[in-house]
């Protein structure tokens, strides 16, 4: 069936440092996937989204390139700031008319001072 | 424009209580969902609606209901209150096939249930 992998956390990086969020997935046919970001107390917001093979989804400094080769998401970001410590959901929507988003079960990413 | 509001942010339950949760959009997104956090579990889709009349079960419905009178609201009740309903509930909602933008989900800010 559809699934989202991504890689467990915490993750713990200084400021200034470059940052990789490993996400794969296992899908029939051709879904869109996207990065959620969840800063505390809130609720999910897009970060990026892709919906083919070889899209960048970039926002906010961050990246992610649709790689159906891979069958990889992987968020990066070149500089983190203290401002970006929040969990991260990759995800990936199929089925057309429905609903349906699959989500990883989020990394949460710590960056101190 | 509110997007996506739900009520209450925090409730907490006695085991057989029932509840419903409110969850509003004024986007006239046709889709709307329910999800569930837990941790290590990510989010879990509970019940879901393509429009107005209609609902589907999602991935957990067991211990849910669910309806969709109007475009703007989906509540979603708990009709006998257990433990492992214990989460945090999240309601999106996103705009209809082929709409611009139309797979990206817009999230409420949640609700934090605990059921003793």
């Amino acid at each position: 069936g559809n699934s989202v992998t991504q890689m467990e956390g915490p993750v713990t990086l200084s400021e200034e440092a470059f940052l990789t969020i490993n996400c794969t997935y296992t899908a029939t046919g051709y879904p869109s996937l996207f990065w959620y970001v969840q800063y505390p107390g809130e609720g999910l917001q897009l970060l990026l989204k892709a919906t083919k093979a070889d899209d960048k989804g970039s926002n906010k400094g961050f990246e992610a390139t649709y790689r159906k080769e891979t069958t990889s998401f992987h968020l990066e970001k070149g500089s983190v700031q203290v401002s970006d410590s929040a969990v991260y959901f990759c995800a990936l929507h199929y089925g057309g008319a429905t609903n349906k988003l699959i989500f990883g079960t989020g990394t949460l990413l710590a960056v101190q001072p | 424009n509110a997007g996506v509001t739900q009520t209450p942010k925090f409730q907490v339950l006695k085991t057989g209580q029932s509840m419903t949760l409110q969850c509003a959009q004024d986007m006239n997104h046709e889709y709307m969902s329910w999800y569930r956090q837990d941790p290590g579990m990510g989010l879990r889709l509970i019940h879901y609606s393509v429009g107005a009349g209609i609902t589907d079960q999602g991935e957990v419905p067991n211990g849910y209901n669910v309806s969709r009178s109007t475009t703007e609201d989906f509540p979603l009740r708990l009709l006998s209150a257990a433990p492992s309903q214990t989460s945090v509930y999240f309601c999106a909602s996103r705009p209809g096939q082929g709409a611009k933008g139309g797979k990206t989900q817009y999230f409420g800010p949640g609700t934090r249930l605990l059921v003793l």
